[in-house]
């Protein structure tokens, strides 16, 4: 299994630009994250999807938009890139819809908006 | 709101040592669960150890174990024979009982273990 994928790993974007992140997990988790990361401010969520077809915003949800694709696939879209955008982007899914799962964390997109 | 409080930035031991990381959180929830992540230079999160509050007995997992004080609300980390491969950002979590959709994250400890 290769657990929680993202693509790309590094972008580069101009201010102004759109561009979509890549979340795919083979897990058949049911809850799906997505969650920025900056230099200290640890995680905040994003958005979120707790199943198949229903969203909810996080914690820092202006500037962008999601799309559950279907059970695997978590996309993240960035409409109209700004240089607060830059940042490390986590997706992360869970089994269940219940308290106390884990989450499993991708390997990160790093983000550049100049 | 939770909130997630990691008061060390930075800490540092030298290789078998034994190092304490510190978390205080706040919540007005009395059936949470919290827990421990790992992120190594290679920036994958990996779950080191979680903590049901229902549970008075502390967790361990091998190496790493918790001080769970739940009316201390705090929660603290022990790595034993600390081992290079240790060195990390350690972020400490709270979720929810009620519901695991969200997890509220403290901002990181780094650890460098030293040779």
């Amino acid at each position: 299994n290769a657990g929680v994928t993202q693509t790309p790993k590094f972008q580069v974007l101009k201010t102004g630009q759109s561009m979509t992140l890549q979340c795919a997990q083979d897990m058949n988790h049911n809850s799906m994250y997505w969650y920025r990361q900056d230099p200290g401010m640890g995680l905040r969520l994003i958005y979120y999807s707790a199943s198949e077809g229903t969203t909810d915003k996080g914690e820092v949800p202006n500037g962008y938009n999601v799309s559950r694709l279907n059970k695997r696939e978590f996309s993240l879209r960035l409409e109209s890139a700004a240089p607060s955008q830059t940042s490390v982007y986590f997706c992360a899914s869970s089994p269940g819809t219940g308290p106390g799962y884990e989450q499993y964390f991708g390997p990160g997109t790093r983000l550049t908006v100049t | 709101a939770q909130t997630v409080t990691q008061s060390q930035p930075e800490m540092s031991v030298q290789e078998a040592e034994t190092v304490t990381l510190s978390c205080t959180y706040d919540t007005s929830e009395n059936n949470y669960y919290l827990f421990w992540y790992k992120q190594p230079p290679s920036r994958q999160m990996i779950l080191v150890i979680r903590q049901e509050a229902y549970k008075q007995q502390n967790a361990t997992e091998n190496r790493f174990s918790v001080n769970f004080q739940k009316a201390a609300k705090s929660f603290s980390l022990k790595i034993s024979d600390s081992q290079l491969g240790d060195t990390a950002m350690y972020f400490c979590a709270w979720g929810s009982g009620g519901s695991n959709y969200k997890l509220t994250f403290g901002k990181g400890t780094l650890l460098t273990v030293n040779p």
